[in-house]
């Protein structure tokens, strides 16, 4: 069951530096969204979307791009990489927005020197 | 706006004794409630939900929870905690209005002592 994949699992980046993490999911599922972790501050949403083609932002937008392309695949861009965006990366999926269960990836721990 | 508070940043307890995690959540409509369990290094693990219907909702790993709608609460217990339990726990609500996201508490870290 691959469920909520997420890559890479670890990556340093120098200031400035742009790269994309990656999910996908093969449970079909419609909602996707990504969130980060950070010390004491729980997990806020980024960005997420609803199905393939439709975005919106979440709570900490800034600094992030998404895309919803196909339903399989929700990856996050970061354009121009800042030590502020030093955290932990969960990416998630579910059926429907409520009412089932969210399912998360195993995150990706970003360090940005 | 809708909010989940976890009032103990940390918490210790003794192996075997029992344990109970706060969690309360501000939400108008009739909340879908979870919560969720992160060892060192690892990603999120669902104990337990509760969308509707009995109250008390059991989970993995011997961990319950009960929703009171009278005291916004859902907290989360376990009648005999295990060294294997020491981890952060996050209490999370989902908002309808807000494109369904999870909203998450600021987490609870727990730690066994012997």
């Amino acid at each position: 069951n691959a469920g909520v994949t997420q890559t890479p699992k670890f990556q340093v980046l120098k200031t400035g530096q742009s790269m994309t993490l990656q999910c996908a999911q093969d449970m079909n599922h419609e909602y996707m969204s990504w969130y980060r972790q950070d010390p004491g501050m729980g997990l806020r949403l980024i960005h997420y979307s609803v199905g393939a083609g439709i975005t919106d932002q979440g709570e900490v937008p800034n600094g992030y791009n998404v895309s919803r392309s196909t339903t399989e695949d929700f990856p996050l861009r970061l354009l121009s990489a800042a030590p502020s965006q030093t955290s932990v990366y969960f990416c998630a999926s579910s059926y429907k927005l409520s009412g089932n269960t969210i399912y998360f990836g195993e995150g990706s721990w970003l360090t940005v020197v | 706006a809708q909010s989940v508070t976890q009032p103990d940043i940390h918490i210790t307890v003794s192996e075997g004794a029992s344990l109970e995690l706060r969690c309360n959540y501000s939400y108008g409509a009739t909340p879908y409630l979870f919560w969720y369990v992160q060892s060192p290094g690892q990603g999120l693990q669902l104990l337990l939900k509760y969308f509707s219907g009995d109250t008390l909702v059991q989970g993995i790993k011997g961990f319950e929870a009960e929703f009171k709608r009278s005291q916004s609460s859902f907290n989360l217990r376990k009648p005999s905690v295990h060294w294997s339990d020491a981890a952060e726990y996050f209490c999370a609500v989902i908002s309808e209005n807000q494109g369904g996201k999870l909203i998450f508490g600021q987490g609870t870290e727990l730690s066994v002592k012997p």
